[in-house]
Order: C-alpha cells, then sequence, then structure tokens
C-alpha cells in the first residue's frame, strides 16, 4: 500500500545531541513537508520541499535542517541549536496542482522528548 | 498573512448530539478550505474539502460549505458516535503552487456514551 513512512515513533535525545527523524513515501509525490505539532498549537511548517534538490524553509526553520537527496526520502535533523525541541514532528506529501487545491498525506508522526 | 482560527476545546458532547466546530479564515484571493481529523497517537488524515464558494464538502456524515461572504467553513454532523472523538483541524490552501496548508490550532472533540 502507498503511504508515508516515519521512524522511529519514539525518540528521546539529550541536551545537545543532533538527532533525524526518517521521512520516506512511496506515493511518487512530488512534495514533502515537515510540520511540528504543540499542545494547543496546530501546526506550524518547518521546511518543505518541492522537487529533489531543493527545499524552503517554513515558518519556524531555525535549529532544524533537511535534505531532498531522493524523491521519496526527506529527513529531518533536530540541531543543539534548537532551544525547545520536545514535540510531535509529522511528514507530509503531496502533488500540488492548482494552486490552493492541495490535499496533504500525512504519515503517522515521530515524537521527540528531550531529557 | 493568511490565517485559520477556530473555536476552542474540548468540545464534549454525548453521543448521538449535533456537532458544530467552527472555523473562518483571513485569506486573499479564494484558497482551498481543508478539515483533517487527528485520532489520537497518529497523524493527520483528509476529512474533507471544498475548493470553492459555496461547495459544500462531505464525508463519513460530516459536512463543511465554504462560505465566502461569512470566510467560514464550519464543519457539522448530525448525530456523532465515540469513535469520533479527535482533534479536528481546519486549514485553507496557501495561494501558489507551493502545496502549503495553514492550520488552525485543532479542537478536541470527547463523545461520551
Amino acid at each position: 500500500d502507498g503511504g508515508i513512512t516515519q521512524s522511529p515513533k519514539y525518540l528521546f535525545r539529550k541536551e545537545g545531541q543532533n538527532v533525524t527523524l526518517s521521512c520516506e513515501q512511496n506515493l511518487n509525490h512530488d512534495a514533502m513537508y515537515w510540520y511540528r505539532q504543540d499542545p494547543g498549537q496546530g501546526l506550524r511548517l518547518i521546511y518543505y520541499s518541492q522537487i529533489v534538490n531543493d527545499f524552503q524553509k517554513g515558518d519556524i526553520a531555525e535549529g532544524y535542517s533537511v535534505s531532498r537527496e531522493k524523491k521519496e526520502s526527506f529527513p529531518l535533523t533536530v540541531t543543539s541549536a534548537q532551544k525547545n525541541p520536545t514535540a510531535f514532528y509529522l511528514c507530509a506529501s503531496s502533488n500540488p496542482g492548482r494552486a490552493g487545491a492541495n490535499v496533504l498525506t500525512f504519515g503517522a508522526g515521530s515524537r521527540l522528548t528531550v531529557l | 498573512g493568511d490565517s485559520v482560527t477556530q473555536m476552542e476545546g474540548p468540545v464534549t458532547l454525548s453521543e448521538e448530539a449535533f456537532l458544530t466546530i467552527n472555523c473562518t479564515y483571513t485569506a486573499t484571493g479564494y484558497p482551498s478550505l481543508f478539515w483533517y481529523v487527528q485520532y489520537p497517537g497518529e497523524g493527520l488524515q483528509l476529512l474533507l474539502k471544498a475548493t470553492k464558494a459555496d461547495d459544500k464538502g462531505s464525508n463519513k456524515g460530516f459536512e463543511a460549505t465554504y462560505r465566502k461572504e461569512t470566510t467560514s467553513f464550519h464543519l457539522e454532523k448530525g448525530s456523532v458516535q465515540v469513535s469520533d472523538s479527535a482533534v479536528y483541524f481546519c486549514a485553507l490552501g496557501e495561494p501558489g503552487n507551493t502545496g502549503k496548508l495553514i492550520f488552525g490550532q485543532g479542537t478536541t472533540l470527547q463523545v461520551k456514551p
């Protein structure tokens, strides 16, 4: 079945460590996104990529980095520069068509806790 | 900039009650509008969408009508079930072809038997 796979589902990190969250999709979607979810704040966009080898910052990119070397993969690194990294991270993908008519498919999420 | 505002939760209802979750938006142009649902511990799933004014999106008994004059996209269901307990997000499609969505803060629905 086509879908988005995020791993790991749960991750614990010590302060000062970088961690990488994996996101893989087999939907043949061009665009991929990373959102951060905090209680009561909805989803905020971290980074997005519309095509391989290209990506753009979202609203809260500081302290994060991404790469898009393959169409199927869009890993997110949470660096030690991210001041408050404990959150639920959601990866999504889509094939943007008519402006604003985009439907995102989401993965199941990765919960990161900083100890 | 564009934004989405949802009614604050949690919303607690008894089974078979009528549900309304309010959503209003601010946007330039005429964005597409979406409702996503998130069950505990999971990612988001598309519930319904509407791409132009007066469109009605519907799925699984849920409905929402794109009201340009009131800039609203309220979610309704005539008779909720315990299995509808989840967090509901209203979202709009950002203008242009980035595919980005702008989400509201989410509304938690709890349905009691």
